[in-house]
């Protein structure tokens, strides 16, 4: 059964430091893996994808992950945080053609001032 | 290009009742799957139909059930409700061909409250 893990609920960091949102996966086929994004009271939104094209992914405002299939990892970086990245992250894995995404609890990144 | 949409965005019932939530995907998505978002339980799938086909269910009981129609929109129905139905219900679409996979993008979500 395919399981994702994130590390830490809530991480905060200052603005202008790095951000790193750890996820690791279980699965036992080749995974495709996403990173998606949540703002208050609204949807999902997809941050990044990896489906076995280039181990590093780059996404949109700035954020990037690296699929590390050795330590079964997919973990989230950004440089330099920005007020604007606070949010709720959530990392996910589906299988090939079927369309459920299986998600992690989620992490609450903050960004102090 | 119009995102999806879900609707209605705020929803209160009593427990008991039932109730329908209806998801139109983007345009040319023949994928719909239906996520529960809980404090407690996190992201949970629902279930996926593919052109009109359920084609995957998760893990809830069969008070939960949905269609898809030949537009490729989507509902969502919950009978006698029960107070732990409260959460928000997001949908997501995709191309998803069989054989692939594809980004799903997500709609607004329906807070569904229970009460």
């Amino acid at each position: 059964a395919q399981s994702v893990t994130q590390l830490g609920s809530h991480v905060s960091v200052s603005e202008g430091a790095l951000v790193l949102l750890r996820c690791n996966y279980s699965s036992s086929v080749p995974p495709y893996l996403f990173w998606y994004v949540q703002y208050p009271n609204q949807g999902l939104q997809l941050l990044l994808k990896y489906t076995s094209a280039a181990t590093l992914v780059k996404g949109i405002n700035g954020f990037e992950a690296e699929f590390k299939k050795s330590e079964t990892s997919f973990h989230l970086t950004k440089p330099s945080a920005h007020m604007s990245d606070a949010a709720e992250y959530f990392c996910a894995v589906s299988r090939g053609s079927q369309g459920n995404l299986i998600f992690g609890k989620g992490t609450k990144l903050s960004v102090k001032p | 290009k119009a995102g999806v949409t879900q609707t209605p965005r705020y929803l209160i019932k009593t427990r008991g009742q039932q109730v329908t939530l209806s998801c139109s995907p983007i345009s040319g998505h023949r994928s719909v799957s239906w996520y529960q978002q809980t404090p407690g339980q996190g992201l949970q799938f629902l279930f996926e139909y593919f052109s009109e086909t359920q084609r995957n269910k998760g893990n809830f009981p069969g008070r939960f059930s949905g269609r898809q129609f030949s537009n490729s929109r989507s509902e969502m129905n919950v009978s006698t409700l029960e107070l732990g139905d409260s959460a928000l219900y997001l949908c997501a679409s995709s191309f998803n061909p069989l054989g692939g996979q594809t980004e799903a993008f997500f709609g607004q979500g329906t807070r569904l409250t229970v009460v």
